[in-house]
């Protein structure tokens, strides 16, 4: 099956932009989605479709994709968007096999 | 609003079967054709598909696990449920049940807050 690689770590200050990124072969053939997942509580979808937000997540993220690699930013980042963040794709092999990412961990300094 | 709830036992001994349900409430579970889903984390780690099943029944699964692995619906209860048979400490996970959205991919957009299964005798 394929397989999903983030960052493990990633900090950013207070305002600033991070992007964090996600590399897969399956991504050349398939979108990618992004997750929050704060402490403690079950993961929320931020970006879905490549570069679409649900309602209620903030203009703040964004996402993209190039090749093998999609990406997350968040523009101004805030002390709650400090969180574990997955990447999530449908697996290259056609078949309805789905994969999460590695994730990456966050700090807002 | 969907909201999605794990129930089942939070212990279960090696070897055994992992029996989990997932009540779904405020949204039908079939119109627009959601799947429905599981998803496990271990202790510390990242996230792992388990499955998915249509309220049909057609259900889908994560190949490393397929063979131990049971995922149905009863959409007359507004439940889908899971069962995971021989299981060993490496089963030891969080279990969330979630709606996936089917369109120009498939995203899971609604999540149950989790259930902590310890296996262990």
């Amino acid at each position: 099956s394929s397989e999903l690689t983030q960052d493990p770590t990633v900090s950013v200050a207070l305002g600033q932009t991070v992007r964090i990124t996600c590399q897969g072969d399956c991504l050349r053939s398939n979108y990618a989605n992004w997750y929050q997942q704060k402490s403690g509580q079950a993961p929320v979808l931020v970006i879905y479709a490549k570069n679409n937000r649900p309602s209620g997540i903030p203009d703040r993220f964004s996402g993209s994709s190039s090749g093998n690699t999609a990406s997350l930013t968040i523009t101004g980042a805030q002390a709650e968007d400090e969180a574990d963040y997955y990447c999530n794709s449908r697996d290259s092999s056609g078949k309805h096999v789905y994969v999460f990412g590695t994730g990456t961990k966050v700090t807002v300094l | 609003q969907v909201q999605l709830q794990e129930s089942g036992p939070g212990l279960v001994n090696p070897s055994q079967t992992l029996s989990l349900t997932c009540t779904v409430s405020g949204g039908s579970m079939s119109i627009n054709g959601p799947y429905w889903s599981w998803i496990r984390q271990h202790p510390g780690k990242g996230l792992e598909w388990i499955g998915f099943i249509y309220y049909t029944g057609s259900a889908y699964y994560n190949p490393s696990l397929k063979s131990r692995l049971a995922i149905s619906v009863d959409t007359s209860k507004n439940q889908f449920s899971l069962k995971l048979s021989s299981v060993t400490a490496a089963d030891t996970a969080v279990y969330y049940c979630a709606r996936v959205r089917t369109g120009t991919t498939n995203y899971f957009d609604y999540w149950g807050q989790g259930t902590l299964v310890t296996v262990s005798s």
